[in-house]
């Protein structure tokens, strides 16, 4: 079952606009992961950050993690049509329990 | 080219035949997973191996085998396939444990008729 809850579950904005989207967890995590997916592909691995971490970027993407709140967003700042995909959180827990994926958002950027 | 390979990358068949996905990795790495993703369900965990002779089951491996005999394939079999196994199908892999980032294959869409 989903650990991970995106929300919202489709946005759309214009060139240049920045795009948020969030996570909420259920349970204590070690780490989570965003991920990417062009259509008809498979997903990319974007950013990860620790359950220690608050927050982390990478060129134009901004993660933070709120660990009280169980919730992470994922920032793509000044977007192009090229962000237009989905995006999956992915939560790792603890021992030998793999990933979990959460259902996605999908972003619809618009020239 | 290096990377994770999914073959093929569409197949249509009938329920109750025996089908096999193909995923070959070229990192050597040690674990490969096999996922389904379904509207509305989103990335579901079929089987998941962590080296050569180590299969562990998903979130929902009824109906499917999988094996591991090489460090780099992973194939998927549908013994019997029914029309709830019509999906898209996703290899991935990962290096040095189950939390580090995976990476995954195009994909396999399958649909039973």
């Amino acid at each position: 079952s989903q650990q991970g809850e995106e929300d919202p579950q489709a946005l759309s904005i214009q060139e240049g606009e920045n795009a948020t989207m969030n996570c909420s967890y259920k349970t204590s995590i070690n780490n989570l992961q965003w991920y990417r997916q062009n259509s008809g592909r498979g997903l990319v691995h974007l950013i990860l950050i620790r359950s220690n971490e608050r927050e982390k970027h990478s060129g134009r993407l901004r993660v933070t993690l709120d660990t009280s709140k169980k919730s992470s967003s994922l920032l793509i700042t000044a977007s192009r049509a090229a962000d237009t995909a989905s995006y999956f959180c992915a939560t790792y827990s603890s021992g030998n329990t793999p990933l979990v994926f959460g259902k996605g958002t999908r972003l619809s950027v618009i020239a | 080219d290096a990377g994770i390979t999914q073959s093929p990358r569409y197949k249509i068949t009938e329920t109750g035949r025996q089908v096999t996905l193909m995923c070959h990795q070229t990192w050597s790495h040690s674990y490969m997973f096999w996922y389904r993703q379904d509207l509305g369900h989103g990335l579901r965990l079929i089987y998941y191996s962590a080296a050569a002779d180590i299969t562990d089951k998903g979130e929902v491996p009824d109906g499917y085998v999988v094996s591991r005999s090489k460090t780099e394939n992973f194939p998927l079999t549908l013994e019997s396939a029914t029309r709830s196994q019509t999906s898209v199908y996703f290899c991935a892999s990962s290096d040095r444990g189950l939390n580090q980032p995976q990476h995954f294959g195009d994909g396999t869409r399958l649909s039973i008729l």
